[in-house]
């Protein structure tokens, strides 16, 4: 147990479905990110969130929307997605501002499937 | 920005000091070095963290070289339980710059 809680832990959706991934982090920590893990492939950095203000946006397109509305909790919303999009979802949060000398506490991931 | 490259799998056996590699000849001066291990259905977990020269802590060792360019981490004495995927993050230590490079992952499998 990391702290790090997410959910659902599994999602099968249509391309025309919306839904959207939650995150919570129990922890105090004032940092959150979204990283999307495709097999065989580096984790690629979605997200950031420091003090709920988005501080990092990769070039991700605009069928993933992320939301902040406190530093504990952390939502993706999806609509609209492709199958390429299907992918584990992980949800991590540091302590201080979020940076790479941060050290990452993650949560389980969702096993998202897009048909 | 700063690629890492790591093997793609490695075999070894109980009782044995495992060393993985990675590559980042792009690293940045205010970049750190940090390795994550991750187990099947979880998410990734933090092993250790090192800036320049050794670092060891309860669970492993993390050597980086003066020119920084590469980093080793060793397991010493390892278990099956250490079967799993081991990653290299290369990131800067500023609190305004989100460039996180990870790596693919090493595979490790360990046999009894």
């Amino acid at each position: 147990e990391t702290g790090v809680t997410q959910t659902p832990r599994h999602l099968v959706m249509g391309m025309t479905n919306k839904k959207s991934l939650k995150c919570e982090q129990h922890l105090g920590h004032n940092a959150m990110y979204w990283y999307k893990q495709s097999a065989k492939k580096p984790l690629e950095l979605m997200f950031v969130y420091s003090l709920e203000e988005r501080v990092e946006n990769n070039s991700v397109p605009s069928r993933f929307s992320p939301e902040c509305p406190n530093s504990s909790h952390l939502f993706l919303h999806l609509h609209t997605l492709q199958p390429e999009d299907s992918a584990l979802y992980l949800c991590a949060s540091s302590l201080l501002k979020g940076a790479g000398r941060d050290t990452q506490y993650f949560g389980p991931g969702t096993r998202l499937t897009v048909l | 920005l700063a690629k890492t490259t790591q093997p793609i799998s490695m075999d070894s056996y109980e009782g044995q000091e495992v060393n993985i590699t990675c590559s980042h000849n792009n690293i940045a001066t205010n970049d750190y070095i940090t390795w994550y291990q991750q187990f099947p259905s979880q998410g990734p977990r933090f092993i250790i963290q090192g800036y320049k020269t050794k670092v060891t802590n309860e669970v492993a060792s993390l050597f980086i070289p003066a020119d920084r360019k590469s980093s080793t981490l060793s397991l010493p004495r390892v278990s099956l339980s250490d079967t799993a995927v081991y990653y290299c993050l290369v990131g800067d230590g500023g609190d305004s710059n989100y460039q996180l490079i990870w790596g693919a992952g090493t595979k490790l499998i360990i046999k009894p």
